[in-house]
């Protein structure tokens, strides 16, 4: 079963306006990881924050990561055709193993 | 230089029979991962190979199998299939064990083999 939850499910927005989705887990972690997934294919690895950091940039990505609530967020400004794809977070519990989230689906309407 | 290979592509399967996938790290990758994808969720972990050596397995039955050749490249192996094994099969490669994983050795994907059990 998936340790990770994300929302929201599913995302429309116009091209140009900021995106934000969040990630929710329920034990702790050693890093928090996000990944982009384009129509059913590979993920690809977008930004890592460690759980000492509390804020990653990366571009026009920033996440945050609050350890305290067990939650994480990516914001995608100034969003772009091209963004529209799955997102997905990604737990490193030190098992050896990444558990990934439920995913948003980022719909960018040009 | 070539990212993470995987092969075949697609594939169909009937019930009951086996299937095996395979997949080439990027070059100078050591580690190995397989994740299963089933559609509308995220990746879930199955197997990760170090050095040849298993270092972890998810929560899938003795139907699933894998292993490291000497070139890092890993095969997955299913047996006995079931419609419920239909999914997106990803394999990841990094330099470094998972736990070790850094923004400098992160894991990198392949596409992904799409098998499907009618």
């Amino acid at each position: 079963s998936q340790q990770g939850e994300e929302d929201p499910q599913a995302l429309s927005i116009q091209e140009g306006e900021n995106a934000t989705m969040n990630c929710s887990y329920k034990t702790s972690i050693n890093n928090l990881q996000w990944y982009r997934q384009n129509s059913g294919r590979g993920l690809v690895h977008l930004i890592l924050i460690r759980s000492n950091e509390r804020e990653k940039h990366s571009g026009r990505l920033r996440v945050t990561l609050d350890t305290s609530k067990k939650s994480s967020s990516l914001l995608i400004t100034a969003s772009r055709a091209a963004d529209t794809a799955s997102y997905f977070c990604a737990m490193d519990f030190g098992n050896e193993k990444l558990t990934f989230g439920t995913g948003t689906r980022l719909t960018i309407i040009p | 230089d070539a990212g993470v290979t995987q092969s075949p592509t697609h594939l169909i399967k009937t019930r009951g029979q086996h299937v095996t996938l395979r997949c080439s790290p990027i070059s100078g990758h050591k580690s190995v991962s397989w994740y299963q994808q089933v559609l509308g969720q995220g990746p879930q972990f199955i197997f990760q190979y170090y050095e040849k050596e298993e270092r972890g397995r998810g929560n899938f039955p003795d139907r699933f199998s894998a292993r490291q050749f000497p070139n890092y490249s890993s095969e997955l192996n299913v047996n006995a299939l079931l419609l419920g094994d239909s999914a997106l099969y990803l394999c990841a490669s990094s330099s470094v064990p998972a736990s070790w994983v850094t923004k400098e050795k992160t894991q990198y994907f392949g596409p992904g083999t799409r098998l499907l059990v009618l």
